[in-house]
């Protein structure tokens, strides 16, 4: 069963700093990582999907990269705004039937 | 372009009543996934659908139940409503043959028990 964790599960950083969110999970077979945002109530936003095959995905101010080796998956988010104020959760997929296990979040607060 | 369809936005009940949520994939989307997200609490599995037919099953309890129609759309039925039930539940959808084994989610449903 894949374990996704993710740490911290807060941070708070002045506007303009660049943002490292760090997603770690068990199973090395993972098939894809999604990364996703969440604004408090609302609804999840995909952001961007890694095959396991790839490196990283970039978009926009937005860059994930995937080590499956060690487990890992970093959000780095450049030049940061009070917007891009949420919760952030990454999710693992499996290669059966691409399910995903998803990580507990961390929630970034950009302080204008 | 379409996205996954989920109603009703919100619903409000009473403890021991019957709730029943819809999800609309994505067309041509063959393969359906619910999931729960209580307050302050990751998304949770709860059960999966390929081709009409139950693919997996997750931390479902035994008072829910779910299935897929014959036009892909998945209903999830929840009996005996506890107060514990009151999060919000996502459905998601994604096309078997795409090898990305991307999800595409809904935007949910709010679920509050009285």
């Amino acid at each position: 069963k894949q374990e996704v964790t993710q740490i911290p599960a807060a941070l708070s950083v002045p506007e303009g700093e660049n943002l490292v969110l760090n997603c770690s999970f068990t199973d090395s077979a993972i098939y894809n990582l999604q990364w996703f945002r969440q604004d408090p109530g609302k609804g999840l936003t995909s952001l961007l999907l890694i095959q396991s095959s790839q490196r990283e995905q970039t978009s926009g101010r937005l860059n994930a990269s995937l080590d499956k080796s060690s487990g890992r998956s970093t959000l780095y988010i450049a030049a940061s705004q009070p917007g891009d104020s949420a919760t952030y959760l990454c999710a693992g997929g499996g290669s059966n039937d691409y399910k995903l296990s998803f990580g507990a979040g961390t929630t970034v607060t950009v302080r204008a | 372009a379409a996205g996954v369809i989920q109603s009703p936005r919100h619903l409000i009940k009473e403890k021991r009543e019957t709730a029943t949520l819809k999800c609309y994939p994505i067309p041509r989307h063959d393969t359906v996934y619910w999931y729960q997200q209580g307050p302050g609490q990751d998304p949770q599995f709860l059960i999966s659908f390929y081709e009409k037919m139950q693919s997996d099953k997750g931390s479902i309890p035994d008072r829910f139940s779910a299935q897929q129609f014959s036009d892909y759309h998945s209903e999830l039925n929840m009996s005996s409503l506890e107060l514990g039930d009151s999060a919000l539940y996502f459905c998601a959808s994604s096309l078997s043959r795409e090898n990305t084994g991307e999800l595409f989610f809904g935007e949910g449903s709010r679920l509050t028990v009285l």
